[in-house]
């Protein structure tokens, strides 16, 4: 079974940084891109980055470029988002996901996020 | 980026009636290679995270009720749950993955009348 658990949220202060975790069982880590998908509480989904299987390749919203890295530890089965430069509105729970064929087809429960002073 | 609109923006439906909900996509997410929509529908319980449905617009998930459906092609996409549980309370989203940056629609909430 897929497993995927977020670790690494928490408060910070506008302009701080966090680097969130997803470490990943019950399946072929290496084999997947993966992504980060953040939600507002209460409201909508909204992709922010992926990364390919070696970790060669990464894509990023336009909101989070240059503040956000994205990348991975295929010996630890880790994902990782690293957020600089946090602004009030990147707080949200963050979800790890991995990207099936053809599309995200598993999620982490999430970390929360609060960038607020 | 490609918006995703969906309608309504909650219904509410009796037990064992039908629900149907719209995807209208502002680009075509039709595929010229391979004839396939990218078009996904994800269903989020509340307190939970997303569950994939439904891919390629109308292909279940492995494990999903054949209850739910979907339906259209380039622009315009239906999800269809044929007659409404209570465990299907939720919302729903759908997502295209034929552009980057990958897009949601703003997600309909089903509730039971």
């Amino acid at each position: 079974e897929v497993h995927l658990v977020e670790s690494g949220g928490g408060l910070v202060q506008p302009g701080g940084s966090l680097r969130l975790s997803c470490a990943a069982s019950g399946f072929t880590f290496s084999s997947y891109w993966m992504h980060w998908v953040r939600q507002v509480p209460g409201k909508g989904l909204v992709w922010v980055s992926h990364i390919n299987t070696v970790g060669s390749t990464t894509t990023y919203a336009d909101s989070v470029k240059g503040r956000f890295t994205i990348s991975r530890d295929n010996t630890k089965n880790t994902l990782f988002l690293e957020m600089n430069s946090l602004r009030p509105e990147d707080t949200a729970l963050y979800y790890c996901a991995r990207e099936g064929m053809p599309t995200i087809d598993s999620w982490g429960q999430g970390t929360l996020v609060t960038v607020s002073s | 980026d490609i918006v995703m609109t969906q309608s309504p923006d909650s219904l509410a439906v009796s037990l064992g009636e039908r629900a149907t909900i719209n995807c209208k996509s502002s680009q075509s997410v039709l595929s010229n290679s391979n004839n396939n929509n990218y078009l996904a529908w994800y269903q989020q319980r509340p307190g939970q995270p997303p569950k994939l449905l439904l891919y390629w617009a109308s292909t279940r998930e492995s494990g999903v009720p054949d209850r739910f459906s979907g339906s259209g092609s380039g622009t315009d996409f239906t999800l269809t749950i044929s007659s409404l549980q209570a465990e299907d309370v939720a919302v729903y989203y759908c997502q295209q993955y034929h552009t980057s940056p990958w897009t949601f629609g703003q997600g309909t909430k089903v509730e039971v009348k």
